[in-house]
């Protein structure tokens, strides 16, 4: 079984650009999580999808920070634009239902930005 | 609302030396409680869980945690550390109120060295 994909593995870029992430999930996983880790610290929740609609993104700086899943599978995040606070590692993690009850969440490997 | 608190942000041990890492957590309701390690440039992959059942759990490489409710503990050991060991352990709860979904809410991760 494919895990969980993400690309890019690195991104460098200088603050004030734009990037973007992109998720894809363990096949017929209906619960994907975006989390942000910045070093030293654990990841946090940055936004959840349940299919293709938000269940969680209290925590998403909404002012620069997007997420899409439009056809229930794949997901971009999108950091526009971007501050030297937003260099992390970007993990993304699926599960087969967040919810009701617990499912064990994959982690991909993550992508890891630089902000100059 | 719930949340982690991993005691020691490095610990070093020799190689066939007991492994302990600290977590206490916080919980209003009867939490489920996990550990996970993630190597270097890696995802996080899951240890072991607490879903309230057995209070002694065994996991993957040896592993294995207890949970104490009196004590708001969930340590995790291992009876003699292997080089391999070596990585970034991060102990985690599972956020239960609905606008928390089923996110997981980390401590600020351990890392374990292992010395020969």
């Amino acid at each position: 079984e494919a895990g969980v994909a993400q690309s890019p593995r690195y991104k460098i870029i200088e603050k004030r650009q734009s990037v973007a992430f992109w998720c894809n999930p363990i096949s017929g996983h209906a619960t994907l999580y975006w989390y942000q880790q910045i070093l030293g610290q654990g990841p946090k929740l940055l936004i959840q999808f349940q299919n293709n609609g938000v269940v969680d993104d209290s925590q998403l700086p909404k002012d620069r920070f997007s997420a899409e899943r439009l056809k229930g599978v794949d997901s971009t995040l999108k950091i526009q634009p971007a501050k030297l606070e937003d260099s992390a590692v970007y993990l993304c993690a699926s599960s087969l239902e967040g919810q009701s009850s617990y499912n064990e969440q994959f982690f991909g490997p993550g992508t890891r930005l630089t902000v100059l | 609302a719930q949340s982690v608190t991993q005691l020691g942000s490095h610990v070093s041990v020799s190689e066939g030396a007991l492994v302990l890492l600290r977590c206490n957590y916080s919980s209003s309701v009867p939490p489920y409680l996990f550990w996970y390690v993630q190597y270097p440039n890696q995802g996080l992959q899951l240890l072991l869980k607490y879903t309230s059942a057995a209070t002694l759990v065994k996991g993957i490489n040896g592993f294995e945690a207890e949970f104490k409710k009196s004590e708001t503990s969930f340590h995790l050991t291992k009876p003699s550390a292997h080089m391999s060991d070596a990585a970034e352990y991060f102990c985690a709860v599972r956020g239960l109120t609905y606008n928390q979904g089923g996110k997981l809410i980390f401590g600020q991760g351990t890392e374990l060295s292992v010395k020969p």
